[in-house]
Parts: C-alpha cells; sequence; structure tokens
C-alpha cells in the first residue's frame, strides 16, 4: 500500500496570503489528522476528520480550517498568513480505532 | 490528557541496544502507549505500542511496568540509522474520538 501522501512538499508564502495543504490517506483510512510541527512547540494537533466531520480541534484560531471529501482525503487551509505559521504541517491516517497512526513526510511552509 | 516525560537526549553506542524511558503517571485505563521517532525533514515513523503487556516486533520492544506510569522501549540492536528523536505518546479517548498529546521527545544519538 502507499502511504500518506501529502503535497506540495515545500510551500514559500508572504504574509496575509493563503495556503492549502492536500493529504492523501492511505487506502481505506477513513480517519486524518493534521499536526502542526515547530522547533519551539513540537507537535501540536491541529484537528481530526473522519467520514467528512471534523471531530476533534486543537488549540488553534480559526485561520486554520480543514476538510475531508468522500474519498477521505483532506485538505487544511491557512488564511492570513503570519510570520509564525511557518512550520512543518503533517497529515496522518488511522486505520480505526486503537490502531496506529500513520504520518506523510509534510509540508514545510515557510512565511515571509 | 496524560502526558509524558522522556530525557532531552541520549547516546548509544553502535550495536548496544538502546532503552528509552517514558513516564505517564496519568495516563487512564483506556489509554495506549505508543512509540514514534523522526527522522529530520520526515514525519514520524510508527514503531510500536501497547496497552498493558510488553510487546515486541521486527523494530522493537515495549516494556510497560505494572501499574503503567512509565514504559521503556528497547532497540535490541542499535545503529546508526536510529539516530532521531523518539517521541513517547499517550492516545487519550474522549466520546468516541481521539487525540494524541505529544512530549518534546528524546534525541537518540548513536555512535560508531
Amino acid at each position: 500500500k502507499a502511504g500518506v501522501t501529502q503535497t506540495p512538499r515545500y510551500l514559500i508564502k508572504t504574509r496575509g496570503q493563503q495556503v492549502t495543504l492536500s493529504c492523501s490517506p492511505i487506502s481505506g483510512h477513513r480517519s486524518v489528522s493534521w499536526y502542526q510541527q515547530t522547533p519551539g512547540q513540537g507537535l501540536q494537533f491541529l484537528f481530526e476528520y473522519f467520514s467528512e466531520t471534523q471531530r476533534n480541534k486543537g488549540n488553534f484560531p480559526g485561520r486554520f480550517s480543514g476538510r475531508q471529501f468522500s474519498n477521505s482525503r483532506s485538505e487544511m487551509n491557512v488564511s492570513t498568513l503570519e510570520l509564525g505559521d511557518s512550520a512543518l504541517y503533517l497529515c496522518a491516517s488511522q486505520q480505526g480505532a486503537g490502531s496506529p497512526l500513520h504520518f506523510g513526510n509534510g509540508t514545510r511552509l515557510t512565511v515571509t | 490528557d496524560a502526558k509524558t516525560t522522556q530525557p532531552p537526549s541520549m547516546d548509544c553506542a553502535e550495536g548496544r541496544a538502546a532503552n528509552l524511558p517514558c513516564n505517564h503517571s496519568t495516563i487512564s485505563g483506556n489509554e495506549y502507549v505508543y512509540w514514534y521517532r523522526q527522522i529530520h525533514s520526515q514525519g514520524p515513523q510508527y514503531i510500536i505500542h501497547g496497552l498493558k503487556n510488553n510487546e515486541t516486533n521486527e523494530m522493537a520492544s515495549l516494556i510497560i511496568t505494572e501499574d503503567r506510569k512509565s514504559s521503556t522501549l528497547i532497540l535490541p540492536h542499535a545503529t546508526l540509522r536510529d539516530t532521531a528523536v523518539y517521541y513517547c505518546i499517550v492516545l487519550a479517548w474522549t466520546s468516541g474520538y481521539s487525540t494524541l498529546t505529544f512530549g518534546k521527545g528524546t534525541m537518540l544519538l548513536v555512535s560508531p
């Protein structure tokens, strides 16, 4: 099986712009989670989707949003980008309750 | 959600066993312990997980204390490729959905 695929791999944006990141989960995985990783804060949970519904959300401002499609693919959007949004954004998929999360290699976002 | 405590760094000689400790003193009865590792610029890689019993797979062994307040990940014969940041994670279940609490991880340096 193919692993979790995230596109694009790298992005450079300027402050005030918006960005959309894409994630394709492992085939058959219906749960998709998103995380932000920075050197100072480590890994932080953004949100989780299951069957096109957001099941849980981390402590991030409303500028961060996401959605999941019927084929389980997911996108996250960040509007009005700030310098502090520069980070590695990771997507993970899960087969079912209690099963391991499988991560993609992330999208490296740089905001200038 | 339960939180974890790990040493910030550890060293190990190539070929020797690497024993990485993790404290999760507030873990609840239905929470799993997961271990991941992350090599620079890649997404976290799943290693192993367990609930109560010790577990072993082709990568590592997981030893969980009887009171479940701590665990140890054992890499039996460390190689240079095992140099990475290792995360001990407790999976919390709330009302049917899940979220992960990540610690800062342990930077394991395997030396020749």
